[in-house]
Parts: C-alpha cells; structure tokens; sequence
C-alpha cells in the first residue's frame, strides 16, 4: 500500500520562497511527481522525480531522496497565480501492465498574500 | 482540439438513473485513467487501461463500469449510484514510454447524485 503526507496548507507572501514537503512510505517506488491543481480546474504537470536530488524547471524546482522516501517542491519569486492546491503524487507498479496509476497525497492548499 | 476533453462538465442524476461520462484524449497516449477527487480527500485512483485492455480494477464498486473501446477514449458508466458518489470525476492519459512528461488530466465531470 502506499501513504503519502503532505502540510494540509500554507501560507507565503508574493516574491518570496516556499517549501512544500511530502513523505511517503511505499511498497513500491516507480517515480514522484507534483502537480498543481487550481479550484475548479484539472491537475497540471509540474515535475517529475526518480532519482535522487533536485530537478529545476524555472521558478519550480523539486528533490527527491529515495532513501529517506522524501521531496519537496521548491517555488520561488511567488506570484499571486501560485495560489493553488499542489499535489504529490507516486507512481506505483502496477502488475500485469506498462501503464502505472498514480497514489496522490491529499495535497497542500498555498495561499499568497500580497 | 488537443489535450483530454472530458463530458459532460456537470451532471446531476437521481440514484436510479443509468449515465456515462465520456473522455477523449488527442495525445496519441497510450493509457488511460479514471480517478475520483472528492473534498477533503486525495485523488483516489479507480480504473487504469493499457492499449484498451483493463490492467486495475481499484476495488471500485460494480455500480461504476469503465469502457475502452480504443487509445482515444474512455468511458465511465454509471447506475443506481449513492450519495456518497458525489464528487469530481477526471481522466487522464500517459504514454508509457515518456513517464517523465507526466500524466495529463481532463477537466473533469462534476457529479452530483440525488
């Protein structure tokens, strides 16, 4: 089975750094992804982890320790747009299949503050 | 029309009513996903398809039976669901061999049972 834990919310000002954390205790581990999701709207890809350390794209970056089943997404210069639900998610084997669903976490609702 | 479209956007239906939500995707994606999302709660993962073949049933009530007559589209048919059911309902699609572009999700149907 898989368990992923993520902070429920957090708060951060706009042009600021944010750290949002995600442990999570696998039976298997096939790669970590974060998606942001805007209420009302579709989850949308963020990153991608499946080996360890730290993946930078722009403003966003993410990190991966496989050993401590551990990641963070890492979101700088915050603008307002950045308000939003993020989401961690693993990608577990399935059997029987090339194709693997995904485990989500509950995901961590960012509000920025001007 | 590109990405995963999803129908209807919003769909209200009594508990003996007989619907099904349709999605299509035009990424040449290989598998595909329903997921359930429901307030206070991680996306929960409930059929995954590969190449139209059914490869996980999540332990997801019979009230609920999928479709996939082909890579493009995907069904989810519905009867005599509950209250409980309510929530949102999105698909997704990924190509195999490109995990690290990650999985791409449709808007999503709004159910609501009554």
């Amino acid at each position: 089975g898989q368990n992923i834990d993520q902070p429920t919310e957090m708060t951060a000002t706009e042009g600021a750094i944010v750290q949002i954390n995600c442990t999570y205790q696998t039976s298997g581990f096939n790669g970590l992804f974060w998606y942001q999701q805007h209420a009302g709207e579709a989850p949308t890809f963020l990153s991608y982890n499946v080996l360890d350390g730290l993946e930078e794209k722009g403003r966003f970056s993410s990190f991966l320790s496989r050993s401590k089943g551990y990641s963070y997404l890492l979101l700088k210069e915050l603008q307002m747009k950045d308000s939003a639900s993020y989401l961690c998610a693993v990608r577990d084997v399935v059997a029987g299949g090339g194709a693997d669903g995904l485990t989500f976490g509950k995901g961590t609702h960012l509000i920025i503050q001007p | 029309e590109t990405g995963v479209t999803q129908t209807p956007r919003h769909l209200v239906m009594g508990m003996t009513n007989k619907k099904s939500l349709k999605c299509e995707q035009h990424l040449g994606h290989n598998a595909m996903y329903w997921y359930k999302q429901s307030a206070k709660k991680p996306l929960e993962l409930m059929f995954v398809y590969s190449l139209e073949e059914r490869v996980e049933n999540n332990s997801v009530p019979s009230r609920f039976s999928p479709e996939c007559p082909n890579s493009s589209h995907l069904f989810l048919h519905l009867h005599t669901l509950q209250p409980e059911d309510s929530a949102l309902y999105l698909c997704a699609s990924s190509q195999d061999n490109r995990v690290g572009y990650g999985y791409t999700f449709g808007s999503g149907t709004r159910l609501t049972v009554v």
